[in-house]
Parts: C-alpha cells; sequence; structure tokens
C-alpha cells in the first residue's frame, strides 16, 4: 500500500530535549494529521492542519504544513516521559469516493528521564 | 461520553475461517472508517463508510466487505482467513468523511 515517507524511524533522548520529525512525499496532500500511539491503543489525534503555510500548536507540540503540500513536520518541546510513543503523520488525498489517509511508518520515541 | 468501541478486543481464528469485527461510532458521528495496521506499520486504509454507503475502498481483496448500520455502527468481515490477516485492525469515526477521524483501541486478530 501507498506511504508516506517518515523520518528518523526511531529517536532515544533525554528528558527535556526537543524533537522534531517529519514527513514527505511525492503526492500532494489537501490535510495532514499527526497521531500518537502507545501500546495496546489505537491512534490519538495530536494536530490536524488543512492549508499550506499553516502553523499550528498544542501545548509543547507544534506541527506545520508544508507550502508545496508535499510535507509535514511535528516538533515537541521540553520532553517528557510520557511522551514515549510512536508518531505517526497522515496525509489526505483525493476527493468525493477517492478520499483516503495514507500512512507513515511511524516514529518512535522513547524519553529517558 | 463514550469513544469509539470495537468488540472483541482479542480474537483468535483458524486459516479458513471467517471473522466479524463491529465498531460503535462516536455519537453523533455518521462517518466510520476502518484500517489494518500490522505490526511496525502504520495503519492501512481498508473502508469508509459515511450515510451507510460505501464512500472509500482501499487496496485489499475482496475477502474484506464492511456495513454500516441506521445508527451509524459498523461491521468489518474477513472470509477466508490467511496467516497474513493477523493484525490489529482499527476503527475511526468522523462527523464527516473529511472531519478528524477519532480511533478506537482495535481489535487485535491472530490467525494460526
Amino acid at each position: 500500500g501507498q506511504q508516506l515517507n517518515q523520518s528518523p524511524q526511531s529517536m532515544f533522548i533525554q528528558e527535556g530535549e526537543d524533537v522534531s520529525m517529519n514527513c514527505t512525499s511525492s503526492s500532494i496532500f489537501n490535510t495532514w494529521l499527526w497521531y500518537k500511539q502507545e501500546p495496546g491503543e489505537g491512534p490519538v489525534l495530536l494536530i490536524a492542519l488543512y492549508k499550506a503555510g499553516e502553523l499550528t500548536s498544542n501545548g509543547r507540540l507544534t506541527a506545520q504544513f508544508g507550502i508545496t503540500r508535499k510535507d509535514s513536520f511535528l516538533n515537541i518541546s521540553a520532553s517528557i516521559p510520557s511522551d514515549v510513543g510512536i508518531y505517526f503523520c497522515a496525509g489526505q488525498l483525493g476527493a468525493g469516493n477517492n478520499r483516503k489517509l495514507i500512512w507513515g511508518l511511524g516514529t518512535s520515541l522513547a524519553v529517558n528521564p | 461520553d463514550a469513544g469509539v468501541t470495537q468488540s472483541p478486543t482479542h480474537l483468535i481464528k483458524t486459516r479458513g475461517q471467517q471473522v466479524t469485527l463491529r465498531c460503535s461510532p462516536i455519537s453523533g458521528h455518521k462517518s466510520v472508517s476502518w484500517y489494518q495496521q500490522v505490526l511496525g506499520q502504520g495503519p492501512q486504509f481498508i473502508f469508509q463508510y459515511y450515510e451507510k454507503e460505501e464512500r472509500g475502498r482501499g487496496n485489499f481483496p475482496d475477502r474484506f466487505s464492511a456495513r454500516q448500520f441506521p445508527n451509524y455502527s459498523s461491521e468489518l468481515n474477513v472470509n477466508a482467513l490467511l496467516l497474513g490477516d493477523s493484525a490489529l485492525y482499527l476503527c475511526a469515526s468522523a462527523t464527516t468523511p473529511l472531519a478528524e477521524a477519532f480511533f478506537g483501541q482495535g481489535t487485535r486478530l491472530t490467525v494460526v
């Protein structure tokens, strides 16, 4: 199936550090979404982006919709142990009956207290 | 308010069997999507239903089918199970197909 290029694949950081991850694609998306998934749980929506260039924050999280509409990044500032999990980007393609979400493979984040 | 609920939470089936997974969306949500998530991968889109009609279909074989009921709950059916169908099956609901989707905890299907 289709996938986005998400990087890095995994990160191991110290508590208090900032984190940055991104997704790129050759396709143009009309929406970018960032999700966090913890073990045994479904993904939880963190931030939704709807317009090229849009920069949106949710607490310590900040995400941007790339100007070309082919990429997005997510930053986490001052990481804490509960930030541990897998972060997925997802881009929405198409319209009408051809709408679908394309997912990255995830960035696994570990935080050392 | 209850979130998206899926049942069962875990399921073990043998090859060749059939399985039905169930999803109840958040109250007021009319769109339900199904995803398959294999261990270590991102979710793969299977189906989207809105107002009881199929609105999108991913690249899955015809062994996979789904439907949405008048109360907007949904079922995913998989026939002739293969070992490769083992995965976490996620249901997501939204007010409309373009709105933010909220996920359930998933059904962990193991095919032996």
